[in-house]
Parts: structure tokens; sequence; C-alpha cells
């Protein structure tokens, strides 16, 4: 499975927004990106996927590179109860099922 | 719509004893997978099942399996504990095999002394 790279760990201020970027040098073109999230204390819950264009949900929008070699999520004001632990993750859909590959994640913090 | 549900929620056991942990997916959801999670290794996949056959299977040892109901509630079976085996258990349904949002239930917290 193609690898993910994230930073540790991020911080942000509250109503701001907030960029998670998301390496992924070696993505193959049948991989969509997933984006989860883990608060604490809970299981992870989806957040949004792509695979070429530019996401937008509910929750978070996702902006993929031209090249998708990396791509960003991105929550547009973060709130106290958007810090969580979050995961990007590839899923090759032709291969793999319903088996998610977690990474390490990003853990964000989030200061009022 | 009610939410994936693991039960127990917590769970202790000593060394070389076996244990079951059930999880119940959504309604009409057919595929149930299963992960561990530790603060060392963090999430890894242990198994999915869709419409009672196991579909994939993840790195881990045969003192683990599970199996898949007709109603496709789930169970996970492992057998001679150790005391690895500490971690957070969580299942997630899917509606469908192969794409689509997974919904994880709280886990079961296995403790083992």
């Amino acid at each position: 499975d193609a690898k993910t790279t994230q930073p540790n760990s991020m911080e942000s201020n509250e109503e701001e927004p907030v960029h998670l970027p998301c390496n992924h040098s070696t993505i193959s073109g049948t991989d969509y990106i997933h984006w989860y999230r883990q608060l604490p204390s809970q299981g992870p819950e989806y957040v949004i996927h792509g695979l070429t264009s530019n996401v937008n949900n509910r929750m978070a929008s996702l902006a993929i590179a031209e090249d998708r070699k990396s791509s960003t999520l991105i929550l547009h004001r973060a709130t106290l109860r958007d810090a969580a632990v979050y995961y990007c993750i590839l899923r090759d859909v032709q291969n793999a099922g319903n088996m998610l590959t977690f990474g390490g994640g990003t853990r964000l913090m989030v200061k009022p | 719509k009610a939410g994936v549900t693991q039960t127990p929620r917590y769970l202790i056991k000593t060394r070389g004893q076996q244990v079951t942990l059930s999880c119940s997916p959504i309604s009409g959801h057919r595929s149930v997978s299963w992960y561990q999670q530790t603060p060392g290794q963090g999430l890894q996949f242990l198994f999915e099942y869709f419409s009672e056959t196991q579909r994939n299977k993840g790195n881990f040892p045969g003192r683990f399996s599970g199996r898949q109901f007709s109603n496709s509630r789930s169970e996970m079976n492992v057998s001679t504990l150790e005391l690895g085996d500490s971690a957070l258990y969580l299942c997630a349904s899917s509606a469908r095999q192969g794409f689509g949002e997974q919904f994880f239930g709280p886990g079961t917290r296995l403790t083992v002394l």
C-alpha cells in the first residue's frame, strides 16, 4: 500500500482555519485519498475523500495537488470539538476491499 | 439510525484466557472490519467480513479469529491471551465492499493482566 506522511502534531486557534497537510508521493492512479479523524475516547469517523478534484462537504474541504503527490485537509473554522487525531489514508479500492491502513496521523490541538 | 455497537465496552482478562468481542453493525450494512489500537502500534487492521465470508486479513497471529453471522453481526475471538493483546478493539461497518464511508463503533477496551 502507498504510504502517507503527516506531521505528528499541529496547533490552531479557535475560529481560525486549519490546513492539515499529507504527502503521498507514491500514490497510484487507483488510490483514493481519504481522511478520518479520531476524537478523544471515540472510534475514528469519516471526514472526506477525493480522487483528483478538490472536494467540499459540511465538515471540511480537501485540496488535492495537481500531481496528486500531496493533499491538504482544510477545516474552515476550527472549534474545540475539532481537537482530534487526523488520519490521511490511501485506499486502492480495486485491491483492498474495506481495509484501511492507518499511519500515525496528525494530532490537532485547538486553543480557545 | 442506530450506530455501530460493541459489547462489552470494557473487559479484564488474565494471560492464557480467551475472549470474545461482539460487534453489531449499522442496520443494512453487510461489511464488518476489526482493528486493534495500541499506543505503540497505532491502528492496525485485523480482518474484514462481508456476507459471512472473510475478505481480508491483516498480519496477526492465528490466535485472532472472527466470524460473521447471517444478520451481519460479527464476533472476534482471541485465544491464549498475552499481555500485548491489551488494546482498544474497534469495529467498523460499511454498506458495501470496496468503497464508501466506514462507521466505527466506540470500541472494546481489553486489559490483559
